[in-house]
């Protein structure tokens, strides 16, 4: 089956600072991506949907500076969480999809933020 | 919009019994119905999945589900479960051409020896 490669799998960071997590297709072309934020013991809250070369639209309630997306390629979407605090720890999961057939969810990793 | 319900968040079961997790949806349009299994601290993997066609769906490591549209059920089952099928468990569904998927709160499949 297709692969997502999602990097890096554990990050803790300072307060304050911003971090980066990057989400790959590897092996399709990557049309929409998902990102999604799960807190512990709980479902996935989808965050935002991120088109390659458009603007990411997020979902109601999702802070828009504060979880950036970039999708600028069809194999790459990045979540960059600016300015983080601890309210912000959680497991990121991202999806993509080629957007054809029944391609809808193939998943990534995992990211495990946590903000000191 | 869709919504999905999974009716027991936990479900303890003997190695080599069998179990079924139970999932409901709600939906104004056609569905795409899927269940995902998560283990610790890793990404959702895909168990199976119903686009149409025959209602009963098999799936990976020997799950299999039963698409049922007039009860809104999709509920996933397994004959004989192992040590290794320990995880937590998603149903989620997919309306229409929009990509998009909606979870359930998931399942916590315990199997003890």
């Amino acid at each position: 089956g297709a692969v997502v490669s999602q990097h890096p799998s554990r990050v803790i960071c300072k307060s304050g600072t911003s971090v980066k997590i990057e989400c790959r297709s590897l092996d399709f072309q990557a049309t929409t991506m998902f990102w999604y934020r799960q807190f512990p013991k709980q479902s996935l809250m989808l965050m935002a949907t991120s088109n390659e070369g458009s603007k990411a639209t997020y979902e109601q309630g999702v802070e828009k500076d504060k979880f950036l997306i970039n999708h600028a390629s069809l194999t790459l979407s990045t979540l960059t969480v600016t300015s983080a605090h601890p309210e912000d720890s959680s497991f990121y999961i991202c999806s993509a999809t080629s957007g054809t057939g029944d391609l809808g969810a193939f998943f990534g990793q995992g990211t495990r933020l946590t903000v000191v | 919009a869709q919504s999905v319900t999974q009716l027991d968040s936990q479900v303890p079961v003997f190695e080599e019994a069998p179990v079924e997790l139970r999932c409901n949806y709600s939906s104004s349009v056609s569905v795409y119905l899927f269940w995902y299994v998560q283990y610790p601290n890793q990404g959702l993997q895909l168990l199976l999945k119903y686009l149409s066609g025959s209602t009963l769906v098999k799936g990976i490591n020997g799950f299999e589900a039963e698409f049922n549209k007039s009860q809104t059920s999709f509920h996933l089952r397994k004959p004989s479960v192992h040590i290794s099928d320990t995880a937590e468990y998603f149903c989620a569904v997919r309306g229409g051409s929009n990509y998009k998927l909606t979870f359930g709160k998931g399942t916590l499949l315990t199997v003890n020896p």
